[in-house]
């Protein structure tokens, strides 16, 4: 079945204790992308991937940091997490192509960081 | 990205059809409009998306406007598994740029036994 995948699904954390939210689609797509989603701002994009080594910032990078190594993987990496930063966050994934372009998104992870 | 106005809530019969508006008045040539919705804390799903022309598919049928002003998204026979937050989008040709959506607050159907 073709989706995104992340893990973990739910996590409980403390105030600067390096955490990873991992990212995994199996559909050959070059795009990846990152949000949050939060109470009355809606979903809002974190950072995002045009393909393999190609990474950009989106509109709220703070705090976060993205690899693209492989073009399955877009791992979210929080290396000193704040409670600002409790919130879901969704991986979504997309075929490069002109014209117009469909999502796919993950179930999502929900933070908490205490 | 043109901006979108969707009414906050609607309620609609288990059964019978479910009309969704959307008004995109500064929508420009080049783009496309979207659909998603996102049923509680679980991640959007794309539903459909049109230019010019209504579309149809499994899901749901797209009618955009000949001025393309305004679109109504329509779930022919509404199940209570279609109460969500549906989102209408609009956005240019992706022209190798990011692929952003930028989602507004959309519509809370709910579909009613």
């Amino acid at each position: 079945e073709a989706q995104v995948t992340q893990n973990p699904r739910y996590l409980i954390t403390v105030t600067g204790k390096k955490l990873t939210v991992t990212c995994s689609q199996n559909m050959n797509h070059e795009y990846m992308s990152w949000y949050r989603q939060d109470p009355g701002l809606g979903l809002r994009q974190i950072y995002y991937s045009m393909n393999v080594e190609v990474t950009d910032k989106g509109d709220v990078p703070e705090g976060y940091k993205v690899s693209r190594k492989e073009k399955r993987n877009f791992p979210l990496i929080l290396e000193s997490p704040s409670p600002n930063q409790t919130s879901l966050y969704f991986c979504a994934s997309s075929r490069v192509a002109s014209g117009a372009n469909v999502l796919t998104f993950g179930a999502g992870s929900r933070l908490t960081v205490l | 990205d043109a901006k979108t106005t969707q009414p906050t809530s609607m309620d609609c019969a288990e059964g019978r059809a479910a009309n969704l508006p959307c008004n995109h008045s500064t929508i420009s040539g080049n783009e496309y409009v979207y659909w998603y919705r996102q049923i509680h804390s679980q991640g959007p799903q794309y539903i459909i998306h049109g230019l010019k022309n209504n579309e149809t598919n499994e899901m749901a049928s797209l009618i955009i406007t000949e001025d393309r002003k305004s679109s109504t998204l329509i779930l022919p026979h509404a199940t209570l598994r279609d109460t969500a937050v549906y989102y209408c989008i609009v956005r240019p040709n992706s022209g190798g740029s990011n692929y952003k959506l930028t989602f507004g607050k959309g519509t809370l159907l709910t579909v009613n036994p």
